[in-house]
């Protein structure tokens, strides 16, 4: 089982849609969790950390499962600018101090 | 200052040139990280500095040597690279080790 691992997609939406990624992880001492965004040929950006409570950020919201391990990310009312491939990233707390990218998930919203 | 910057942005070499890669970063960041990424393939670690000293090394061959000259820099020196390390090459850097990263916007290496 890879330490985390997300479905690769890719996720075809109509503009307006609403789409949910989930990303499982091994440890279930991990400790922080994110999303972050890349699109083709760019860096990845910090999309939003992962709180124990769940967090939004406009029409993003990410929630964290602690019991079943996963983390997930839902978008609402998809733009075109939204396609782009999410990357789970998490610190698996395993004592190797560094963090832990899922391959990512790519998202393709269409007109 | 919130970014974290990288030159240069492309670089073509062949397999018996040395070069380097250089990172900059000025929000206080003590650890920065080098990645090296895939066309389709997430980044994958290759080096963490941490208050300056070398942290992490993946096992990355002796090919690639980072230094960290200081708290707001980092180099990645290349020598006698090989075709199949032609990639997007990340700087990040977080505040410490184990925090959210921020990533410069890469190098992109071709070896001839």
């Amino acid at each position: 089982r890879k330490e985390v691992e997300q479905d690769p997609g890719p996720f075809n939406v109509p503009e307006g849609a609403t789409v949910a990624f989930n990303c499982t992880y091994s440890n279930s001492a991990s400790q922080s969790f994110f999303w972050y965004r890349q699109d083709c040929r760019k860096e990845p950006k910090l999309l939003m950390s992962v709180y124990s409570s769940g967090n939004e950020d406009g029409r993003f919201t990410a929630q964290l499962n602690r019991a079943s391990q996963y983390i997930s990310l839902l978008i609402r009312d998809s733009k075109l600018s939204d396609s782009a491939t999410y990357l789970c990233v998490v610190n698996l707390g395993t004592g190797r101090r560094a963090l832990t990218f899922g391959s990512g998930t790519r998202l393709q919203v269409q007109p | 200052d919130t970014e974290v910057t990288q030159t240069p942005k492309h670089l073509v070499m062949g397999m018996t040139n040395k070069k380097s890669l250089k990172c900059e970063q000025h929000m206080g960041h003590r650890a920065m990280y080098w990645y090296k990424q895939k066309a389709k393939k997430p980044p994958e670690l290759m080096f963490v500095y941490s208050y300056e000293k070398l942290s992490i090394n993946e096992s990355v061959p002796s090919r690639f040597s980072p230094e960290c000259p200081n708290s707001s820099l980092l180099n990645l020196h290349l020598h006698a690279l090989q075709p199949e390390d032609s990639a997007l090459y990340l700087c990040a850097s977080s505040q410490v080790q184990d925090n959210e990263q921020f990533f410069g916007p890469g190098t992109r290496l071709t070896v001839l």
